[in-house]
């Protein structure tokens, strides 16, 4: 089965900032990469697949890249309306596992 | 509009069985696979199962293989996801979604609000 590793874990950056997350799969998945935003108490929203491509209404500070085994997620001007846990997925191949989540907050 | 609705959760006790359903609209519910997705009380999201649009393939998670089935009626627009031999583990917000396409292999565009299964004595 295939593994998927976010870092980190959680973390505090504060309004305007450039904020990364990483997922790595434990082997390669293509492209077959999707990120997901959920608001605390929230239903998970898609935000990107095909590890790069903006889901329709997804304002364009969020952006994604990779291809293989390592993929990143950017929000370019960090607002205080993206506090939320992110998770990558992987949907290459069966199980369509999820990473463990990034808690970001605003500092 | 595309809408899921889950229900069927509840309390159970443990080796118990619970049916969850997820009835769809505003979208040909054939055309796409549809995943369970479920969340513990303060933890990450699981993967659990898929199905494809055709309802020919399935898949599941290690940790419900063989004790979980996932299956749908197309005539119904509804999902379905049988629980046996439930263990306390199982105890998790279970959401139903949509995949993109009709493979199991897509990404999931739209989530319902979930149904909560309890496993405790």
């Amino acid at each position: 089965d295939i593994q998927m590793t976010q870092s980190p874990s959680s973390l505090s950056a504060s309004v305007g900032d450039r904020v990364t997350i990483t997922c790595r799969a434990s082997q390669g998945i293509s492209n077959y990469l999707a990120w997901y935003q959920q608001k605390p108490g929230k239903v998970p929203e898609l935000l990107i697949y095909a590890a790069s491509t903006l889901q329709s209404g997804v304002p364009s500070r969020f952006s994604g890249s990779g291809s293989g085994t390592d993929f990143t997620l950017t929000i370019s001007s960090l607002q205080p309306e993206d506090v939320a846990t992110y998770y990558c997925q992987n949907y290459n191949s069966a199980p369509e596992t999820f990473g463990q989540g990034t808690k970001v907050e605003i500092k | 509009e595309v809408q899921v609705l889950e229900s069927g959760g509840g309390l159970v006790q443990p080796g118990g069985s619970l049916r969850l359903s997820c009835a769809a609209s505003g979208f040909t519910f054939s055309r796409y696979a549809m995943s369970w997705v479920r969340q513990a009380p303060g933890k990450g999201l699981e993967w659990v199962s898929v199905i494809t649009g055709s309802g020919d393939n399935t898949f599941y998670a290690d940790s419900v293989k063989g004790r979980f089935t996932i299956s749908r009626d197309n005539s119904k627009n509804t999902l379905y996801l049988q629980m046996n031999s439930l263990r306390a583990e199982d105890t998790a917000l279970y959401y139903c979604a949509r995949g993109s396409n009709s493979f199991h292999n897509s990404e999931l565009d739209y989530w319902g609000q979930g149904t909560l299964v309890t496993v405790s004595s």
